[in-house]
């Protein structure tokens, strides 16, 4: 399958400041990645598609000026999170789908807003 | 969209035991369906998944069935033993046109030896 890398793997961070999540994609070029957050004892919920080169496409409910996703090469997406609330503290996981491979997870970011 | 329902949110089965968790999905376009296990505080990992033109496969002690017609799937774990004790995620994924995965909300599995 594909080897995906995410960092950094957790982060404590002052309400109202931001936190950039990083997913590289370290052996195939991903033209589209996957954001996920996990609230504990829930299910992942899909936040938005990370398209290079173009806009994300975010999911209904999720606001796009809060979460800042860049997606500027092929294997780099990034995920903001803009003035983090303690409401925000979960579980943030991405995924590349891979040809014939399935769907690769990274390892997670556990963010905890304070 | 796609939308996944699982069933049961919680399962405790005896050791040895067989264990069956259900998903029901709607959007016909689906044609990938993995299941995931996912122990706390970790990346969900693949254990089984198929694809819509097969209806049945089986990896040792797991195997996944799935009806197109009736749009739901089930993984079916037998011999269980207490390192399966997990959660445990369906989902489905209009896989072809590089579709975005929706999951189910997920089984807690808990084997007692």
């Amino acid at each position: 399958g594909a080897v995906v890398s995410q960092h950094p793997s957790w982060v404590i961070c002052k309400s109202g400041t931001s936190v950039k999540i990083e997913c590289r994609s370290l052996d195939f070029q991903a033209t589209t990645m996957f954001w996920y957050r996990q609230f504990p004892k829930q299910s992942l919920m899909l936040m938005a598609t990370s398209n290079e080169g173009s806009k994300a496409t975010y999911e209904q409910g999720v606001e796009k000026d809060k979460f800042l996703i860049n997606h500027a090469s092929l294997t780099l997406s990034t995920l903001t999170v803009t003035s983090a609330h303690p409401e925000d503290s979960s579980f943030y996981i991405c995924s590349v789908n891979k040809a014939s491979y399935g769907y690769t997870f990274g390892s997670g970011t556990r963010l905890t807003v304070v | 969209g796609e939308n996944v329902e699982q069933h049961p949110s919680t399962l405790s089965v005896q050791e040895g035991d067989s264990a069956v968790i259900k998903c029901t999905y709607s959007d016909s376009a689906s044609n990938y369906f993995p299941w995931y296990k996912q122990e706390l505080g970790k990346r969900p990992q693949l254990i089984i998944d198929i694809r819509s033109n097969v209806g049945e496969k089986k990896d040792q002690r797991i195997a996944v069935t799935l009806n197109k017609t009736a749009k739901h799937f089930s993984l079916h774990i037998t011999e269980t033993q207490p390192e399966d004790s997990a959660v445990y995620f369906c989902a489905a994924s209009p896989y072809n046109q590089g579709g975005k995965l929706i999951f189910g909300q997920g089984t807690e599995l808990s084997v007692k030896p």
